[in-house]
């Protein structure tokens, strides 16, 4: 079975830090890849996919994520956070085998001091 | 911006009742999903519906569980006798084809509380 794994689960930033998040996953298939924000009190909010191609993804909000197969891993990365990206961050992994079902990462809290 | 709404966003409810969660999807959107997420821990895959059927369950998602889509906006997740265990936040979303790049757009949840 397919497994997601987010290794930091809270993370402190300033505003104007850089940003990177880990997230790899247990699957030698094709897969097709998520990261999604809940800011505090809202909903899951799609912020980039990989599905084929360029495996450098770029997001809404200055984010961006890259595909690296040989590592299992598609890590979320921001230059310079701002105190609105406060939000819970989760990965998603579809893998093609695997119909439709998505399945998540534990999620990592992140805080942003302004 | 189209989004999936859920109602209601919080049901309390005793062990052994029945409830019923809706969703409704993006109107162009053919492939439904329900997800739940448990206090603390990691958001879970239950069903998918696509054509009027169930395409693919959960181990979760066992007899007490049943979704319809009962006309053209609506989807709803039926719990025949909820259990303690039941409480969770459940996420509705949608989605066009998945396999050609359609991610999934979910709702706001609704918390349900079994006591």
């Amino acid at each position: 079975a397919q497994s997601v794994s987010q290794h930091n689960h809270h993370v402190i930033l300033s505003e104007a830090a850089s940003l990177e998040l880990g997230c790899n996953y247990s699957y030698g298939g094709t897969v097709n890849l998520f990261w999604y924000v809940q800011y505090p009190g809202q909903h899951l909010q799609l912020l980039l996919k990989y599905f084929s191609g360029d495996p450098l993804v770029k997001g809404i909000k200055g984010f961006e994520a890259e595909f690296i197969k040989s590592k299992f891993s598609f890590n979320l990365r921001k230059p310079s956070v701002q105190w609105s990206d406060t939000a819970e961050y989760f990965c998603a992994v579809n893998a093609n085998n695997a119909g439709n079902m998505l399945t998540f990462g534990g999620g990592t809290r992140l805080m942003v001091k302004p | 911006e189209p989004e999936v709404t859920q109602t209601p966003s919080h049901q309390v409810t005793q062990m052994g009742q029945e409830v019923i969660l809706r969703c409704v999807p993006i109107s162009n959107h053919l492939y439904f999903y329900w997800y739940r997420q448990i206090l603390g821990q990691k958001v879970e895959f239950l069903v998918s519906f696509y054509n009027n059927e169930i395409s693919e369950k959960s181990e979760i998602f066992d007899d007490q569980f049943s979704v319809e889509r009962p006309d053209g906006s609506n989807f709803t997740l039926k719990i025949r006798s909820t259990k303690l265990e039941d409480s969770a936040m459940y996420f509705c979303a949608s989605s066009e084809d998945p396999q050609i790049a359609g991610a999934q757009y979910f709702g706001p949840g609704t918390r349900l509380l079994v006591l």
